[in-house]
């Protein structure tokens, strides 16, 4: 069993809709979370970090955090088609050198 | 700023040669990563290294070699390239964390290496 397991899609929906992309994992010593953004034939880029348990808020991006459960969860509000990208989960215990990634969800939005 | 730079962008390799990607960071950060991208497998980590100096294995190691040159520079080496190795290949930096309460692990990607083994 992997670590962290993320459902690979892909995932299409309008524009407009709210997308709920989520990830489990194993570890209960993960304490930061990251979402990061990968647009096709592009670096991964950090959207959203947040250490713990709890909800963090951007725009129209949420983060959420649910350490007894073991998931994390990434919404977007009000979708728009240049947020079609592959999504990828990530995590580490404090102190670690290394990220554990998931496998990345492709997501499109349709105008 | 230009963050980190990998070159070369595109590779086409037969099957037995070797060669070497490039990366380089101006961003001041003391770790450094490799990782290969392949469809339905997210990024698994070739090597680190933790600091200048220092390297060690990540979770697919076998084929490949790295050089830390200096705090800014991290080398992937293919010594005998095979078609297994085909996939894109970026890297990453990260500003190591003075105290646990500045404690960030965000790693910073370069744009990728798109390599092919024939």
């Amino acid at each position: 069993q992997k670590e962290v397991e993320q459902d690979p899609g892909p995932l299409s929906v309008p524009e407009g809709a709210i997308v709920s992309l989520n990830c489990t994992y194993s570890n209960s010593a993960f304490q930061y979370f990251m979402w990061y953004r990968q647009y096709s034939r592009k670096g991964p880029e950090l959207l959203m970090y947040t250490y713990s348990s709890g909800n963090k808020e951007d725009g129209r991006f949420t983060a959420q955090v649910d350490k007894s459960s073991k998931y994390i969860s990434l919404f977007i509000r009000d979708s728009q088609p240049s947020d079609s990208a592959t999504y990828l989960c990530a995590m580490s215990r404090t102190g670690a050198q290394k990220l554990v990634f998931g496998q990345g969800t492709r997501l499109t939005i349709n105008p | 700023n230009a963050g980190v730079t990998q070159t070369p962008k595109f590779q086409v390799l037969k099957t037995g040669q070797s060669m070497t990607l490039q990366c380089a960071q101006d961003m001041n950060h003391n770790s450094m990563y490799w990782y290969r991208q392949d469809p339905g497998m997210g990024l698994r980590l070739i090597y680190y290294s933790a600091s200048e100096g220092t390297t060690d294995k990540g979770e697919v190691p076998n084929g490949y070699n790295v050089s830390r040159l200096n705090k800014r520079e991290f080398s992937l080496r293919l010594e005998s390239a095979a078609p297994s190795q085909t996939s894109v290949y970026f890297c990453a930096s990260r500003r190591h964390p003075l105290t646990v309460t500045l404690a960030k692990n965000i790693q910073y990607f370069g744009a990728g290496t798109r390599l092919s083994v024939l």
